[in-house]
C-alpha cells in the first residue's frame, strides 16, 4: 500500500511567507528523504534526514521528524517565487534489501505568488 | 557530481508498437537501478528493482511482460514498453545507487514522457 502522505496537497502563499508540507509514512524507516519537482520536470534532492535524527537543516530548509508519530515535516523559510514547484517526500523502508528503493508521498504542490 | 541520463527525453508512439527506454550512469557504476512511473499531477510510484546481470524484481501490480526491464552492464538498464496503450502514456523515471567508499548514494535520471496515441 502506498505509504507516504502529505498535506496539504496544495498550498498557495505570498513571497516571504513560510511554507509548511507535513509527511506520514506507515513503516519503520532507514531514512526520509524530501524532494522537489518542477511540472513535467526530474527531481531535484533536498534533504535526507535518517531515522536517529530529529531535525536538519539546510539553508532556508529546515526538516523535523519524528519516528514515534511516522511523521516528517518541510519547512521552507522565506519563500520566494522560485520555490513554486512539487514536493515529495519519499521514504526508505527499514530492512530492506534495496537501499535506494524508496516509497513516495502524494506530494504537495507550493505555488509562492510574488 | 554523478549523472544518471536517460534517452529520450519524450517520446511519441503510436499504439500497439513498442518502446525502448535507456537509464544510463554517467560517471559511476550503478549496482541497482529503479523505474518509476508517474501520472500527471501524481506521486511516482515504483515499478521494478533492476539489478545487473539478474533479472529485474517487479512491484505487486506491475506487468514483467509488458514493460521489460534489462541491466546489461552496470551503466545501463532499459526499459521496454511492448506494445503500448493510451493509458501507459506516463513519466518514466529511473534512479541509480552505488556504494562508494565516501558512501551510498542514489542519483534520479531527468525522466521520459511517453505519450501513446
Amino acid at each position: 500500500s502506498q505509504q507516504g502522505e502529505e498535506d496539504p496537497q496544495a498550498l498557495s502563499i505570498q513571497e516571504g511567507e513560510n511554507a509548511t508540507m507535513n509527511c506520514s509514512y506507515k513503516t519503520s524507516i532507514n531514512n526520509l528523504q524530501w524532494y522537489r519537482q518542477n511540472s513535467g520536470r526530474g527531481l531535484v534532492h533536498l534533504i535526507l534526514i535518517r531515522s536517529n535524527e530529529r531535525e536538519k537543516h539546510s539553508g532556508r530548509l529546515r526538516v523535523t521528524l519524528d519516528t514515534s508519530k511516522k511523521s516528517s515535516s518541510l519547512l521552507i523559510t522565506a519563500s520566494r517565487a522560485a520555490d513554486t514547484a512539487s514536493y515529495f517526500c519519499a521514504t526508505e523502508e527499514a530492512g530492506g534489501t534495496s537501499y535506494g528503493k524508496l516509497t513516495f508521498g502524494q506530494g504537495t504542490i507550493l505555488t509562492v505568488h510574488p | 557530481g554523478a549523472v544518471v541520463s536517460q534517452h529520450p527525453s519524450r517520446v511519441i508512439c503510436k499504439s500497439g508498437t513498442s518502446v525502448k527506454i535507456e537509464c544510463r550512469s554517467l560517471d559511476f557504476q550503478a549496482t541497482t537501478m529503479f523505474w518509476y512511473r508517474q501520472f500527471p499531477k501524481k506521486s511516482l510510484m515504483l515499478m521494478a528493482t533492476s539489478n545487473e546481470g539478474s533479472k529485474a524484481t517487479y512491484e505487486q501490480g506491475v506487468e514483467k511482460d509488458k514493460f521489460l526491464i534489462n541491466h546489461a552492464s552496470l551503466t545501463l538498464s532499459t526499459l521496454t514498453v511492448t506494445s503500448a496503450h493510451p493509458e501507459d502514456s506516463s513519466f518514466y523515471i529511473c534512479s541509480a545507487n552505488t556504494h562508494l567508499t565516501s558512501g551510498r548514494y542514489l542519483y534520479f535520471g531527468p525522466g521520459t514522457r511517453l505519450t501513446v496515441t
